[in-house]
C-alpha cells in the first residue's frame, strides 16, 4: 500500500444507476486530486482540493461529483454515466497544493465499467 | 496550457541493456519533473524527480536529465532487469505550480 486507499478496486455499474468511489490518504497531505485514466490515453486531471476546497475542475461533465469531507477523504458520485466513462479512476494526494514536496502519491486505483 | 510529449510509446530491451525515454514540454515556467512507473493493476509510483535548477540526477541505476533550453527531459535506465517492465509516465508541474500535466506513457517491456 502506498499511504492512499481507494476503494471499490472494481465497479460495474448500469447508465442508470449511482454509486460512489471513496479515497483515503494517511499520508497526512493537504492536497487531494481525482484522475481518469483511459487507455492510450494520458492521465486526465478531474478535480483538485486543497484544504478541503475545490480550486480546479477541469470541464468535467456534471455526472462526476466530487466531495471532500476532511483532508484525509475524498469522493467521487456517479450517475447516469456513459459507456466511455468507463476507465481507471485514480485518487492522488500530495503535501501541498503549491509545494512539490515528494511529489503526488497514487492509490490503485478504481477499475470502473459502464454498461 | 502545459502540454508533454513523451516517447517512445513501446519500447523492448533485452535485460542487461539501458532503456531511454523521452519528454518535451512546453511551459518554460515549469519547473518540477517527476517520473511514474506503473506496474499491472497498480497506481502510478514516483521512482525519480528532478528540478528545473539540476540538469541531471541519479539514483542507482535510474537517471533523470533535464534540458531547460530545449525544454525536454529523459529517463535512463540501465542494466534492466525483467522487473523494470512497466508503463512509465514523465510529467511536468506547470508554471502556475498548481498541477501536472502527463505524458501518453511509454509502455516497457524487458526481454529476459
Amino acid at each position: 500500500e502506498t499511504g492512499v486507499t481507494q476503494t471499490p478496486r472494481h465497479l460495474v455499474m448500469g447508465m442508470t444507476n449511482k454509486k460512489s468511489l471513496k479515497c483515503e490518504q494517511h499520508l497526512g497531505h493537504n492536497a487531494m486530486y481525482w484522475y481518469k485514466q483511459s487507455a492510450k490515453k494520458p492521465l486526465e486531471l478531474m478535480f483538485v482540493y486543497s484544504l478541503e476546497e475545490r480550486v480546479e475542475n477541469n470541464s468535467v461533465p456534471s455526472r462526476f461529483s466530487p466531495e471532500c469531507p476532511n483532508s484525509s477523504h475524498l469522493f467521487l458520485h456517479l450517475h447516469t454515466l456513459q459507456p466511455e466513462d468507463s476507465a481507471l479512476y485514480l485518487c492522488a494526494s500530495s503535501q501541498a497544493l503549491r509545494g512539490t514536496g515528494d511529489g503526488y502519491t497514487f492509490g490503485s486505483g478504481t477499475r470502473l465499467t459502464v454498461v | 496550457g502545459e502540454n508533454v510529449e513523451q516517447h517512445p510509446s513501446t519500447l523492448s530491451v533485452q535485460e542487461g541493456d539501458s532503456a531511454v525515454i523521452k519528454c518535451t514540454y512546453s511551459d518554460s515556467a515549469s519547473n518540477y519533473f517527476p517520473w511514474y512507473k506503473q506496474e499491472l493493476g497498480k497506481g502510478p509510483q514516483l521512482i525519480i524527480d528532478i528540478r528545473s535548477n539540476v540538469g541531471e540526477k541519479k539514483d542507482q541505476r535510474i537517471a533523470v536529465t533535464l534540458n531547460k533550453t530545449a525544454k525536454h527531459f529523459s529517463l535512463h535506465i540501465t542494466e534492466t532487469q525483467p522487473e523494470d517492465s512497466a508503463v512509465y509516465f514523465c510529467a511536468a508541474l506547470d508554471g502556475s505550480a498548481r498541477q501536472l500535466t502527463f505524458g501518453s506513457g511509454t509502455q516497457l517491456t524487458v526481454l529476459p
